[in-house]
């Protein structure tokens, strides 16, 4: 169980056009899905928190009109990149929230490779 | 801020047991985790650990906490050539918090 896809795996797109990457909870309903971002060789810097219903919180440092992020069922988030930029070019992954009885548990997609020419 | 740091890097041969260390600075940390990422893959939770406990194991795992110092640590009885990855720890604030911050990511390396 607690399965979370990602679409598509890796995608290569032309400067100035937009990406959207979806994020799935495939056996599980998630109020609570989250995106960072990965360069090479470094850790995950969380983007935004997405929750079902509501608009996404976005860490300070991210602009929310670039990454636009969209919860529109208990198991799918979307995250769209506009107007890509060869900066834009990294690991993205999404995580989904699970509560497990006293605990919080984030399952992690396989993560999506950006690349922007 | 929170800080969650790593060492880089670590070695060791098939059969020996490997420790991760991490350390972290946040004193509210509810939750610890230890993930692993394999190349070019997302992220599988390996375990964790709440800050009221000292120490838990999971079949080759161990995780101990020394909270007085922020310390956590990762131990793999008998590494084997498939636990070669990066191991991030993370933690998560307390009250229920759920927001990770991850650590820099150690990567182990299994040698023959």
């Amino acid at each position: 169980g607690a399965v979370v896809s990602q679409h598509p795996s890796w995608v290569i797109c032309k400067s100035g056009t937009s990406v959207k990457i979806e994020c799935r909870s495939l056996d599980f309903q998630a109020t609570t899905m989250f995106w960072y971002r990965q360069f090479p060789k470094q850790s995950l810097m969380l983007m935004a928190t997405s929750n079902e219903g509501s608009k996404a919180t976005y860490e300070q440092g991210v602009e929310k009109d670039k990454f636009l992020i969209n919860h529109a069922s208990l198991t799918l988030s979307t995250l769209t990149v506009t107007s890509a930029h060869p900066e834009d070019s990294s690991f993205y992954i999404c995580s989904a929230m699970i509560r497990d009885r006293d605990s919080y548990e984030q399952y992690f997609g396989p993560g999506t490779r950006l690349t922007v020419t | 801020g929170e800080d969650v740091e790593q060492s880089l890097f670590l070695s060791v041969r098939e059969g020996d047991s490997s420790v991760i260390n991490c350390t972290y600075t946040d004193s509210s940390s509810t939750y610890l985790y230890w993930y692993k990422q394999e190349p070019g893959a997302g992220l599988q939770l390996l375990t964790y650990i709440f800050s009221n406990m000292d120490m838990k194991q999971d079949q080759r795992l161990t995780v101990l906490l020394n909270k007085k110092d922020k310390h956590l640590s990762l131990r793999i009885a008998d590494t084997q050539t498939g636990d070669s990855a990066i191991y991030f720890c993370a933690e998560s604030p307390g009250g229920g918090g759920n927001k990770l911050t991850f650590g820099t990511g150690t990567q182990l390396k299994v040698e023959l």
